[in-house]
């Protein structure tokens, strides 16, 4: 059964720690997505990976976030030094840009409190 | 303005009911639209996928797009408590696996 892999499921910390969150995305998929999930701003792009390369992160903020993708089966995001308003779901999503429903798969996110 | 718009609800109808929901948008470059829906605690899944203009049915479930007025539109018949869950539009201008933008989400309940 195919899916995409997300840790740590629940994070809380305190303000100012590094919060490292990680994704293994569906086998052959070569596209991987990271949205934040808030209640006032709903689902919101932060980055997105097409055969490992940096497409986009305009939604990221830059001085404290980073995302990367060492390798094919891992895509990472890092928060440094974390804030309160950081305080979100944070999904991974997979896909394959040659599928024609252009359909994403979504992991069951990263729930990060940060007091 | 949010290029899309949804209402977040929360709606709750009784099992039986015709579901509506909606969603309007303002960047007239969408081409792809799409239903996702979420259960509480879980990710968003692709529920219908839309091309343009029109409509499409799957069983229960309508997805209706109209461009002229950038407005798109899902209809949920006879409606069970299964269907509770937090419904998102989502749009993109390419086909493929390229970024979605997403609405809100409406939270629906559909009481037995």
């Amino acid at each position: 059964d195919a899916r995409v892999t997300q840790t740590p499921r629940h994070k809380v910390t305190e303000m100012g720690q590094e919060v490292t969150m990680r994704c293994q995305p569906i086998l052959g998929h070569n596209t991987v997505f990271w949205y934040r999930q808030t209640m006032m701003q709903g689902l919101e792009l932060l980055a997105y990976f097409r055969n490992r390369a940096p497409l986009d992160d305009s939604g990221m903020p830059k001085d404290r976030f980073s995302a990367e993708m060492p390798d094919a089966t891992l895509a990472t995001l890092k928060i440094q030094p974390s804030e309160p308003r950081d305080s979100a779901v944070y999904f991974c999503a997979s896909g394959l840009v040659i599928a024609n429903t252009g359909e994403l798969f979504f992991g069951e996110g990263s729930r990060l409190t940060v007091l | 303005q949010k290029e899309v718009e949804q209402d977040p609800g929360p709606l709750s109808v009784p099992e039986g009911a015709i579901v509506s929901l909606n969603c309007t948008y303002s960047n007239s470059a969408f081409q792809y639209f799409m239903w996702y829906r979420q259960y509480s605690r879980k990710g968003p899944e692709l529920l219908m996928y839309t091309y343009s203009s029109g409509n499409k049915e799957d069983g229960r479930f309508t997805a209706q797009v109209d461009k002229s007025s950038k407005y798109i539109s899902l209809f949920i018949r006879d409606s069970q408590p299964s269907d509770s869950a937090t419904y998102l539009c989502a749009m993109s201008t390419q086909g493929g696996s390229e970024k979605l933008v997403f609405g809100k989400g409406t939270k629906l309940t559909v009481n037995p």
